[in-house]
């Protein structure tokens, strides 16, 4: 059974840090990974999509990689902003549906 | 672009009442799916349907019904509600093009059981 687990459960940085966002998966039979955004309450937001056969993908000041045989990705995000805060969740496709981490929670303060 | 649209927004109903949820994917979607999002909780697949058959199954109670229509909206029918019903439930559409197409998800529906 696929089981997705992000570290750390919660961060907090000072406006403008670059920092990472850890995902792991146990199973590596996988299609795609997304990275999600959630706000308190709302919806989810897709930031990234990075297909099996890849090994990063870049928008703006994210960058997500995918290390499929070691089970892992990462989202980084450069030079933090507070509208940077919110829940951030992993997403692994696996069967053509989506399994989730129980996401990382990102406060940054100004 | 148009995006997935569920209705309601929110929803509050008693204990042992019915509920019924809507969905309706991005055009030329032709596949839906179903999450729960408990509070503090990521988001559980609950059921997908493909050209208007069911395609996967999840963590589903048996209390619950869902069903794709010939126009491919989509409704999630919840009955005899319970208090741990309360949850933002998602839909998502994708394009069946293979298993490598993302996910577009809907704003949710948030469902209170009192």
């Amino acid at each position: 059974k696929q089981e997705v687990t992000q570290i750390p459960a919660a961060l907090s940085v000072p406006e403008g840090e670059n920092l990472v966002l850890n995902c792991s998966f146990t199973d590596s039979a996988i299609y795609n990974l997304q990275w999600f955004r959630q706000d308190p309450g709302k919806g989810l937001t897709s930031l990234l999509l990075i297909q099996s056969s890849q090994r990063e993908q870049t928008s703006g000041r994210l960058n997500a990689s995918l290390d499929k045989s070691s089970g892992r990705s990462t989202l980084y995000i450069a030079a933090s902003q507070p509208g940077d805060s919110a829940t951030y969740l992993c997403a692994v496709n696996q069967g053509g549906k989506l399994i989730f981490g129980q996401g990382t929670e990102l406060s940054v303060k100004p | 672009a148009a995006g997935v649209i569920q209705s309601p927004r929110h929803l509050i109903k008693e204990k042992r009442e019915t509920a019924t949820l809507k969905c309706y994917p991005i055009p030329r979607h032709d596949t839906v799916y179903w999450y729960q999002q408990g509070p503090g909780q990521d988001p559980q697949f609950l059921i997908s349907f493909y050209e208007k058959m069911q395609s996967d199954k999840g963590s589903i109670p048996d209390r619950f019904s869902a069903q794709q229509f010939s126009d491919y909206h989509s409704e999630l029918n919840m009955s005899s509600l319970e208090l741990g019903d309360s949850a933002l439930y998602f839909c998502a559409s994708s394009p069946r093009t293979g298993n490598n197409s993302p996910l577009h998800f809907g704003n949710g529906t948030r469902l209170t059981v009192t």
